[in-house]
């Protein structure tokens, strides 16, 4: 298994620009996040979905949006990029075990906006 | 509102000693209190995690240490190793609520050797 995978590792955008964040599991996990981490802030919650066709605004949701059209793919989409789109962005998956719910990250996008 | 408060935003351990990293809760429906641990370059992975019908919690050098009525929790990390050098971040979430997790800010760790 692959895991939680990200494309891509790297972007570098423009002011105004757009672009979609690509994020594919092959776990068969229900649930499937999209975080961004700022130095010193921890993780953010950006949105979520529990299932395919289902999703849900986070704690930080403007300016950004989500589709869950297949169990496997959860992409994010940047609408009109600005400075404070700044960051580093991951996707997490994740199914109910017993009483715990291990969130299994990918390895991350990097972007700047300039 | 931030719901996880994390303390201390670094730390320095030598080789041998006690990491502890603590966290403070604001809402009481918490149910699940996982420590994920990150290195540089890479995406978070779950280290250890507990609920609250248990005060401690140990896996190897690991042990979370949970206090429902003050709603604090901490990470002990025993006999600390260079390897240990990471971000570890407390988070909380509870059962109804999808498994969203909500995350403290984290704590750099650095193992002297």
């Amino acid at each position: 298994n692959a895991g939680v995978t990200q494309t891509p590792k790297f972007r570098i955008l423009k002011i105004g620009q757009s672009m979609t964040l690509q994020c594919a599991q092959d776990m068969n996990h229900n649930y499937m996040y999209w975080y961004r981490q700022d130095p010193g802030m921890g993780l953010k919650l950006i949105y979520y979905s529990v299932g395919a066709g289902i999703t849900d605004k986070g704690e930080v949701p403007n300016g950004y949006n989500v589709s869950r059209s297949t169990t496997e793919d959860f992409p994010l989409r940047l609408e009109l990029a600005a400075p404070s789109q700044t960051s580093v962005y991951f996707c997490a998956s994740s199914y109910k075990q017993g009483s715990s719910y291990e969130q299994y990250f990918g390895p991350g996008t990097r972007l700047t906006v300039t | 509102q931030q719901q996880v408060k994390q303390s201390p935003q670094s730390l320095i351990v030598q080789k041998g000693g006690i990491s502890i990293i603590n966290c403070a809760y604001e809402n009481t429906a918490f149910d699940y209190f996982p420590w994920y641990q990150q290195f540089p370059g890479k995406g978070p992975a779950l280290l250890i995690a507990i609920r609250p019908d248990v005060s401690e919690k140990k896996e190897g050098r690991f042990t979370i240490s949970f206090n429902k009525s003050a709603k604090q929790f901490s990470l002990h990390i025993m006999d600390s190793q260079p390897g240990d050098s990471a971000t570890y971040f407390c988070a909380a979430s509870r059962e109804t609520s999808g498994s969203r997790l909500t995350f403290g800010e984290g704590t750099q760790l650095t193992v002297n050797p």
